[in-house]
């Protein structure tokens, strides 16, 4: 089954860039788009953006100025960058899909993985 | 683009049914069949329970329903049992081609 797993650094400092990557199992990357969802601790979840297989994206108008998202389909991977963090960065970042046809409600999720914005 | 609204709570006892509301606008809940609901428990990821306003995934129980009018979409539980304790979260697809989340609703069971 379609698996999504989140990594990268857990703690970046302000004014810097915060860099994530999702690996994808058991899925073709070609067939779906993939998400990028975050999460600050104790609070709602925030759509960041999306990412087709052709590297056409969507983003959070809110995130636009600072958000570049990228995929790598010969790795099976795709990645999400943050440019100019502050502490209200910091938050849980998930990375999502839908590949059982469930259109924009996305059915896989990765675990989450905790990024921290602190000097 | 605006967070969808949610009440943020909600409560019932085991066995009732309770309804969940997420409002938006005409550019988004109103304007697509594209509304999904998700539960998440404390510490874990968001689990899918509604997709397209009204369609359950595999695997998600026949208490879950989804519905439309207008600007507003409803998530009832039936049935309520212990384990449906959770935060629910809509999200819904805009004229932006974005997506947006509503602020979340704690569902107690009493």
């Amino acid at each position: 089954q379609v698996q999504l797993q989140e990594s990268g650094p857990g703690l970046v400092k302000p004014s810097e860039t915060l860099s994530l990557t999702c690996t994808v199992s058991g899925a073709s990357m070609s067939s779906y788009y993939w998400n990028w969802i975050r999460q600050p601790a104790g609070k709602g979840l925030e759509w960041i953006g999306r990412i087709y297989a052709s590297g056409s994206t969507n983003y959070n108008p809110s995130l636009k100025s600072r958000v570049t998202m990228s995929v790598d389909t010969s790795k099976n991977q795709f990645s999400l960058k943050l440019s100019s963090v502050t502490a209200a960065d910091t938050a849980v970042y998930y990375c999502a899909t839908a590949p059982h046809g469930s259109g924009y409600g996305m059915d896989v999720w990765g675990q989450g993985t905790t990024v921290t914005v602190s000097s | 683009q605006s967070a969808l609204t949610q009440p943020a709570s909600v409560s019932g006892s085991p066995g009732q049914s309770i309804t969940i509301s997420c409002t938006g606008t005409s550019s988004d809940v109103g304007g697509y069949n594209y509304v999904s609901w998700f539960q998440q428990h404390p510490g874990k990821a968001p689990k899918l329970m509604i997709y397209e306003v009204t369609n359950r995934p595999s695997g998600v129980s026949n208490r879950f329903s989804g519905s439309k009018s207008g600007d507003t979409a409803s998530l009832t539980i039936s049935g309520l049992q212990a384990e449906d304790e959770a935060d629910y979260y809509c999200s819904s697809y805009t004229s932006t081609s974005t997506l947006v989340f509503g602020g979340g609703t704690k569902l107690t069971v009493l």
